[in-house]
């Protein structure tokens, strides 16, 4: 079973505009966390923002929140005020323990198009 | 944050040769991460890397295609030996931030068999 679910392989927003990009996630472990990437066409991997699975309130970074509902298992990302330059591809990505080490597992990826 | 430089950037190989790819981090690290990224896909992880000790491999991935090493805290290597073309794909190296929950990865290398 994927551990990680990102069922939107394209997205489109208008700039100026707020988007959501789904994330779900596996696990049986009470200890986890949870992060979303940037990869823009250079194939650098950007950190946007991480939230842990004890973390009571959503994270928030700039422009970008996470979405937690914990019950649902997931960890969806928002972008405020869409620009340009966020064109790219999405990961959301998750690690917990495996063989005593936190070892992070990414999803397929949402590709969010930045319309003018 | 850490930083990670990651060589070569990109190279074109013939198949049946093989090609090392070096990433040096600018912070001692514990774990270091190897990753594959195919075309349009999501990166797969290759291996973790650990100081003084053997690779772990993940499923589908074995020692004799992907030998690694990990001589000292700040550096790795990893080669895509005997390439044919379906080893074309971004290579990707990646540690555990020391400041803060979060990964940093290498810029990646681009390879291309012919």
């Amino acid at each position: 079973a994927q551990k990680i679910t990102q069922t939107q392989p394209g997205m489109f927003v208008q700039e100026k505009e707020a988007v959501t990009l789904d994330c779900t996630y596996d696990t049986s472990d009470p200890s986890y966390g949870l992060f979303w990437y940037k990869q823009p066409s250079s194939g650098e991997m950007i950190f946007l923002i991480y939230q842990g699975s004890y973390d009571q309130q959503n994270a928030t970074e700039g422009r970008y929140s996470l979405n937690f509902q914990k019950a649902r298992k997931s960890a969806n990302l928002v972008i405020s005020a869409s620009q340009l330059g966020d064109s790219a591809m999405y990961f959301c990505a998750m690690r917990e323990m495996a063989g005593g080490s936190y070892i992070p597992t990414f999803g397929r990826g949402t590709s969010l198009i930045v319309h003018p | 944050s850490a930083v990670i430089s990651q060589k070569p950037s990109r190279d074109i190989c013939q198949r049946g040769t093989s090609l090392t790819i070096q990433c040096q981090v600018d912070s001692q690290v514990t774990m270091m991460f190897w990753y594959r990224q195919q075309p349009g896909q999501s990166l797969t992880l290759i291996a973790t890397a650990n100081q003084g000790s053997e690779a772990t491999y993940e499923s589908g991935f074995v020692i004799d295609k992907f030998p690694i090493s990990r001589p000292n805290l700040t550096f790795s290597t990893l080669t895509v030996s005997n390439m044919s073309p379906e080893d074309s794909s971004i290579y990707l190296c990646s540690v555990e931030d020391p400041d803060r929950y979060g990964y940093t990865f290498g810029s990646g290398t681009r390879l291309t068999v012919v």
